[in-house]
Order: C-alpha cells, then structure tokens, then sequence
C-alpha cells in the first residue's frame, strides 16, 4: 500500500494564481483530511469528508475548496492565491471507526509571491 | 472548546540524557482520544501513539514512555536515551466528539534536538 500520496511536493505561486493539490489513498479510508502547517505552529483544519461526496468545512476553510468524488481522492482547490495561504498542506485519512489515528501524506510545500 | 498546550517551543539534550515532552489538554468531553506524532527533519507526520480517555495505564515502547494524568490533564513524553534520530518536532493532538469531524486538534508543538 502506498497509504496517502500528495502532489505536488512544491510549488510557487502567484498571487490571484489557482491550483490543486492531490491527495489520494488507497486504504479505503471513509474519513479524509486536509491541514495546514504554518512556521512553528501545529496543524488546522481547513476541510475534511466524511465519505464520497459528503464535505464540510474545518477551522480555517476561507480561500480553499475541496471535492469528493471517489472514496480515494479529495483534491484542495485555492483561488486566487494570496500570501496567507503559504503554508504547508497536508492530507490525511482515517478509517470510518472513530477517533482513529489519521495517516498523513508527505506534504505539499506552498509558496504564494 | 478544545485546547492543546506544548509549553515547551525547543528543547536541546545531549545524546543519551532522558528527555520528558510535556502536554496539557483541554475538553469538556468524558471521550476523547489523545495522540503524539514525530515531525522530523523530512517533514512527514509519524504516529506515535493513541490513548483513550479511560485507559490511563502508563505505556512503554523502547526507549519511548507516556504518562496519562487525567487529575492533571496531562499526557506527556518521556524519551530515554535520547539519540540523535529523535531530533524533530513532536506534536500531541487531541481527538474528542466535541470536534464533530473526528478530526485531530493539535499544539504548537516541541522541537527536540538531540546534540551528538
């Protein structure tokens, strides 16, 4: 199993530039995650999903959009990029069991310029 | 509200000193779970451990040990023998039905260096 896979590694952007960041995995987890890290503190939810085509948004949800289309993938949408949102990004996913411990990607390291 | 504190922002030791993580929580929860996850240099998440809220026996692996306090609200990380590999930043995160999305609620977390 490759567990949670994320692309791309890095990247920079523009301000007003959109892009999307990959995440799948591949232990059929119900439960999926997205994070972001900024300099020294810990992780916030942006956005999770509970299963396929069910999203809801987490503490810090402003400027992104996630969709769930299979049980495997749920790719992070940012429009129009602003400085705030460098950061590092991870996804994560859980079994359907609750209060499991999640299984994280390697990251996707962001710059917006 | 949930609430996760790491006091501690950086701690140095010297190889093969003992090394105690400190971790104070918050939850109005009676359910929760509380985790530890090692963030080295590469930058990837590594569990570490999981303890729920009504088991509060000690547990041990390796040169790794957790003390769970509820009196306290506390569950802290105690690494013996440090060696250089445990350098990297250690996070404790909480999980409780308070958060509705079974999603993990982290500290600042510690950033450990381990000097050869």
């Amino acid at each position: 199993n490759a567990g949670v896979t994320q692309t791309p590694k890095f990247r920079i952007l523009k301000i007003g530039q959109s892009m999307t960041l990959q995440c799948t995995q591949d232990m059929n987890h119900n439960y999926m995650y997205w994070y972001r890290q900024d300099p020294g503190m810990g992780l916030k939810l942006i956005y999770y999903s509970v299963g396929a085509g069910i999203t809801d948004k987490g503490e810090v949800p402003n400027g992104y959009n996630v969709s769930r289309s299979t049980t495997e993938d749920f790719p992070l949408r940012l429009e129009l990029a602003a400085p705030s949102q460098t950061s590092v990004y991870f996804c994560a996913s859980c079994p359907l069991a609750g209060m499991r411990e999640q299984y994280f990607g390697p990251g996707t390291r962001l710059t917006v310029t | 509200a949930q609430k996760v504190t790491q006091a501690q922002t950086e701690i140095s030791v010297v190889e093969k000193e003992d090394v105690t993580l400190d971790c104070v929580y918050e939850t109005r929860d009676t359910t929760y779970y509380l985790f530890w996850y090692k963030q080295p240099p590469s930058g990837e998440l590594v569990f570490l451990i999981r303890r729920n809220s009504f088991d509060e026996q000690n547990e041990i692996s390796g040169r790794y040990s957790w003390n769970f306090q509820k009196s306290t609200s506390s569950f802290n990380f105690t690494i013996t023998a440090s060696q250089v590999v445990d350098s990297a930043v250690y996070f404790c995160a909480l999980n409780s039905r308070q958060t509705g999305a079974n999603n993990l609620f982290f500290g600042t977390g510690t950033r450990l260096t381990v000097i050869p």
